[in-house]
């Protein structure tokens, strides 16, 4: 099992332009969820999915689109990217919400706006 | 909102100390995560408590649900521990994804 897997690793984009990253994962995962991860500020969550077709806000969403068209990929996207979206994103999937059941991450994307 | 404290920030220890690092947050859980965050960047979930204590290796977390308060052991440290060590809440009760603290730089000197 490749667990769970984000392309690209790096990317440079300049403001305003619009990028997709991927996360896999082939574990069977109901739940999806996008992280970022900045100096200072913890991880906080962008957006989330309990399953196929679904997709809700978290706690930082503004800027950012995401997608579930497939059980196993879930999407974000930048439509106009901003300095602010400099980060480190990870991606993380997990059997169940309820009870908390642990959270599977994958190696982040590590994202420069210039 | 809940807020998730972590202490210390930063600690630097000596090979084979008994390290302890501490979370407290402010409002009812379903569970609690403990993580850890190499150099590399890579997240890896290294408990996942609802209560009491729990165990692996050289690590123990506990939890005091009245109290609101987990702790993290580390025995015989050892250089390879060296990492960030990340306390996260998960709230249940239909609310999803998971609450962060912001770390506790840990090194381990030889």
């Amino acid at each position: 099992n490749a667990g769970v897997t984000q392309t690209p690793k790096f990317r440079v984009l300049k403001t305003g332009q619009s990028m997709t990253l991927l996360c896999a994962q082939d574990m069977n995962h109901e739940y999806m969820y996008w992280y970022r991860q900045d100096p200072g500020m913890g991880l906080r969550l962008i957006h989330y999915s309990v399953g196929e077709g679904t997709t809700a806000k978290g706690e930082v969403p503004d800027g950012y689109n995401v997608s579930r068209l497939k059980k196993q990929n879930f999407l974000l996207g930048l439509e106009s990217a901003a300095p602010s979206q400099t980060s480190v994103y990870f991606c993380a999937s997990s059997y169940h919400r309820d009870r908390g059941y642990e959270q599977y991450f994958g190696p982040g994307t590590r994202l420069t706006v210039t | 909102k809940n807020e998730v404290e972590q202490s210390p920030q930063n600690l630097t220890a000596q090979e084979g100390e008994f390290i302890t690092i501490n979370c407290s947050y402010s409002v009812g859980i379903s569970a609690l995560h403990w993580l850890q965050q190499h150099p590399g960047g890579g997240i890896v979930s290294l408990f996942m408590l609802s209560s009491g204590k729990k165990k692996h290796g050289r690590l123990i977390a506990t939890i005091n649900i009245q109290e609101k308060h987990s702790s993290l052991h580390i025995t015989a440290s050892h250089p390879r521990d060296s990492a960030v060590y990340i306390c996260a809440v998960f709230p249940g009760g239909g609310a999803d994804g998971l609450t962060f603290g912001k770390g506790t730089h840990l090194i381990i000197q030889p």
